[in-house]
């Protein structure tokens, strides 16, 4: 159980477009869900933890008008990214918890964005 | 605050060899503690979790960890490796109270596995 799919696993587009990643929780009810971004060879950045039904928490730094993110059910968080540069090529991924703070967060598979 | 280090970014061990891949970390809550793997280009898969119940914790594929808060160590371990081992692993400390909850991730360490 637990399982989170992520689509699309790549995107490749122009400079200028927005893009719309989502991210399902396939068999529970999240009650919370995460983005995050990675960079070559590092860690996960955490960009923004969203609730159902309410406004995204953004992190420090992270741009709410470039990083668009809507949870409006138990089970889908979207982040578009919009009007992309190449600057915002990068792996994100998302993971989904369900119940309390105490329980793991379960990930999707990322998406690769490239934007040229 | 929170935090995790992962005391080695690299490790190689040869097939059959036990595994050894370091975590400390540093919480002022009762916390929470994760190991995940990452195969390339995919996301996170939970190998086992620490919640405040039994010491040593027993995760999917052979792996297990150990929580001594003597230490403040969560070292992850596995007896034998295999090929399909070969990953990044994280190491991942969370709190259990409003404001601690968010995942903060150590650096990896980069597992290698020689034929």
């Amino acid at each position: 159980g637990a399982v989170v799919s992520q689509h699309p696993s790549r995107v490749i587009c122009k400079s200028g477009t927005s893009v719309k990643i989502e991210c399902r929780s396939l068999d529970f009810q999240a009650t919370t869900m995460f983005w995050y971004r990675q960079f070559p060879k590092q860690s996960l950045m955490l960009m923004a933890t969203s609730n159902e039904g309410s406004k995204a928490t953004y992190e420090q730094g992270v741009e709410k008008d470039k990083f668009l993110i809507n949870h409006a059910s138990l089970t889908l968080s979207t982040l578009t990214v919009t009007s992309a540069h190449p600057e915002d090529s990068s792996f994100y991924i998302c993971s989904a918890r369900k119940g309390s703070m105490g329980q793991p967060q379960h990930f999707g598979d990322g998406t690769r964005l490239s934007i040229l | 605050a929170q935090s995790v280090t992962q005391l080695d970014s690299h490790v190689s061990v040869s097939e059959g060899t036990p595994v050894l891949l370091r975590c400390n970390y540093s919480s002022s809550y009762s916390p929470s503690l994760f190991w995940y793997v990452q195969h390339p280009n995919k996301g996170l898969q939970l190998l086992l979790k620490y919640t405040s119940a039994a010491t040593l914790v027993k995760g999917i594929n052979g792996f297990e960890a150990e929580f001594k808060k003597s230490e403040t160590s969560f070292h992850l371990t596995k007896p034998s490796a295999h090929m399909s081992d070969a990953a990044e692993y994280f190491c991942v400390v969370s709190g259990q109270t409003p404001g601690t909850y968010k995942y903060i991730f150590g650096t990896g360490t980069r597992l290698k596995v020689l034929a």
